[in-house]
């Protein structure tokens, strides 16, 4: 049971490129969520799904995709990305919120140069 | 969505008990309040949530204020393994359900 599970866990890209950023979760939790956490800040949702194929978008979604084909999986994507995009990214799943407990991935550590 | 206001930091020392306050005054009745502390670069850790009555689990103890606008969270007997960044949470569930995190407490504990 590897729990939630983000990669890659660091990554350096350039100016305009793109990349997926890929969630797995071992727990069968219907609700998976990406949030960003920049330097001395707190944790920003960007999008979430409350099922599989199922998304939403959160307090900063701008400049991000998502997709869920399948419960296990919440890929984040960046089409085109920018140097505001450097962050830490942090995946998170839960069965229901109603339990309270929204369990965390390790985060990926994304730079845009 | 409703806000939640924290100190940006507060001191503990090991073996007190550590308070730390939280203000949500534009809480809605159906909104639960939730606790995670982040340590160092880590993902984040569930605490402890309530609705309005106080809560205790082996973590933590939670008291909501009766009118709801405000709560604090309570770790009775502060380690130095709680140092973190402890942040209150208000969750969103009016055609939604997520947590909106806000900036945090850091809390320092020495010995």
């Amino acid at each position: 049971n590897a729990g939630v599970t983000q990669t890659p866990k660091f990554r350096v890209l350039k100016t305009g490129q793109s990349m997926t950023l890929l969630c797995a979760q071992d727990m069968n939790h219907e609700y998976m969520y990406w949030y960003r956490q920049d330097p001395g800040m707190g944790l920003r949702l960007i999008h979430y799904s409350v099922g599989e194929g199922t998304t939403a978008k959160g307090e900063v979604p701008d400049g991000y995709n998502v997709s869920r084909l399948k419960k296990q999986n919440f890929l984040l994507g960046l089409e085109s990305a920018a140097p505001s995009q450097t962050s830490v990214y942090f995946c998170a799943s839960a069965e229901t919120l109603n339990t309270g407990e929204l369990f965390f991935g390790e985060g990926s550590r994304l730079t845009v140069l | 969505d409703a806000k939640t206001t924290q100190p940006t930091s507060m001191d503990c020392a090991e073996g007190r008990a550590a308070n730390l306050p939280c203000n949500h005054s534009t809480i809605s009745g159906n909104e639960y309040v939730y606790w995670y502390r982040q340590i160092h670069s880590q993902g984040p850790q569930y605490i402890i949530h309530g609705l309005k009555n106080n809560e205790t689990n082996e973590m933590a103890s939670l008291i909501i204020t009766e009118d709801r606008k405000s709560s604090t969270l309570i770790l009775p007997h502060a380690t130095l393994r709680d140092t973190a960044v402890y942040y209150c949470i208000v969750r969103v569930t009016y055609n939604t359900d997520k947590l909106i995190f806000g900036t945090g407490t850091r809390l320092q504990v020495f010995p």
